[in-house]
This record gives C-alpha cells, structure tokens and sequence, in this order.
C-alpha cells in the first residue's frame, strides 16, 4: 500500500492560473519536501516542512508557496502558473531522525499552457 | 554551484556486464550517502547507501565503493539486468537531524540483452 500519494496525477494549466499540487502519507514522517525534475537538473527542492505549521524554502522557492496543514498533507501552490513551471513535481516523507530517508510519490506531471 | 557529480550522464552496458556510475561531492562535511534508483513514470526509491565511515557496502548484486580522501563513490551494479535498466542518483547530506538531501543530476542506466 503506497504510503506517499499525490494527486492529481496529470494537471494541465492556463498561464496566470491557480494551481494546487496535493501530497499525503501514511508514514508518519516529520519532513515533508516538494521536488521537481526536468532534465538535465535531476531533482531540485522547492519547499520542504519539519511538521504540521511549518515550510521553509529550498534552492528554488520562487513562484511557489508550500502549505502544511497536518501531519499527513503537504500541499504545492502555483499562484500564477507560468509555462516554465512545466514539470514532473515530486513530493516525499523524511524520518528527520538520522540519515533521512526519503519516501517518494509517483509524481504530478503539470503542463503549463 | 553543484555539490554532487555524477557521470556519465547516460551508461549503456550489456546484460551480465557490470555497470559502474559515478559520484563526486564538495562538502566535506557530507557523511550520509544514499542512492536512489528511478523508473519510468515513477518516483525515486532508496536502493543502497553508505555512511563515511566505511569504504564498502554491498547488498547483493549493488556495491558502493568510497573514497572519502579524494570525495569520490561508486555504485556498481554486477551481473547487470534488463530490469536494472533506470536513472540512478547519487545524495548527499552531512547527517543530523532535520540534514536535506543535495542530489546529483543523475546517470541513466541502459542493459541490454
């Protein structure tokens, strides 16, 4: 049973549009991160969270908020969506004790148009 | 600034051969080294890691050599698979609580039959 999903799956946009990319787990994890991948730059952090309340920026924060209303639910917004934020978003779960291990999702694949 | 490397970008070996992917970092205060394996269409997922204390971790066919003086490691895959075939990326963190993960780009992995 997957323990980190995300939804939607696929997401096509307008430009200056809203977008919310949703992640929950089952995992229990403290850390949240939100990830995007295109290539040639492999995974680069946008946002990630120490727990329920708080978000802080990764490498690459701008154009994006983060939301952590729970435990289990890390969200991504795209205020205003722009053609460059076309991507494979990814959100994964930390055990913040030790090394970290991270717990991927399957990924969003957002289009924006 | 890129702190981990990772070459080539694209490997292709034959089935039975073993395949060996590079990892370079910065940090000296990196210690915690994982490498995660990705297939089409899906997220990240951990296949082997290695601590700096150690020069060597296997786990059946995957071996992780390390090089802390030169701030070099390896993965080789031994006996390689069609199955293996995936993007594999090298992480690094210096440990310790709430510590993220700084990926490689990533090398893509091609065994053929």
């Amino acid at each position: 049973e997957a323990a980190v999903t995300q939804s939607p799956r696929n997401k096509v946009a307008v430009t200056g549009g809203k977008v919310t990319l949703s992640c929950n787990q089952t995992n229990n994890h403290n850390n949240m991160y939100w990830y995007r991948q295109d290539t040639g730059h492999g995974l680069r952090l946008i946002h990630y969270s120490y727990g329920a309340g708080s978000t802080e920026k990764g490498d690459i924060p701008d154009g994006y908020k983060a939301s952590r209303p729970s435990q289990e639910n890390f969200s991504l917004i795209l205020e205003l969506a722009t053609p460059s934020q076309t991507s494979v978003y990814f959100c994964a779960s930390g055990d913040a004790a030790g090394q970290d291990t991270q717990y991927f999702g399957p990924g969003t694949r957002l289009l924006v148009l | 600034q890129q702190q981990v490397r990772q070459s080539p970008q694209s490997l292709t070996v034959w089935e039975g051969e073993t395949a060996i992917l590079n990892c370079s970092y910065e940090n000296s205060a990196f210690d915690y080294f994982p490498w995660y394996q990705q297939f089409p269409g899906e997220g990240p997922a951990l296949l082997i890691s290695i601590l700096s204390v150690s020069d060597k971790k296997e786990d059946g066919r995957f071996t992780i050599f390390f090089n802390k003086r030169e701030k070099k490691l390896s993965l080789h895959i031994a006996d390689s698979q069609p199955g293996d075939s995936a993007t594999y990326f090298c992480a690094a963190n210096s440990g310790g609580s709430n510590a993220k993960l700084t990926f490689g780009k990533g090398t893509k992995l091609s065994v053929k039959s």
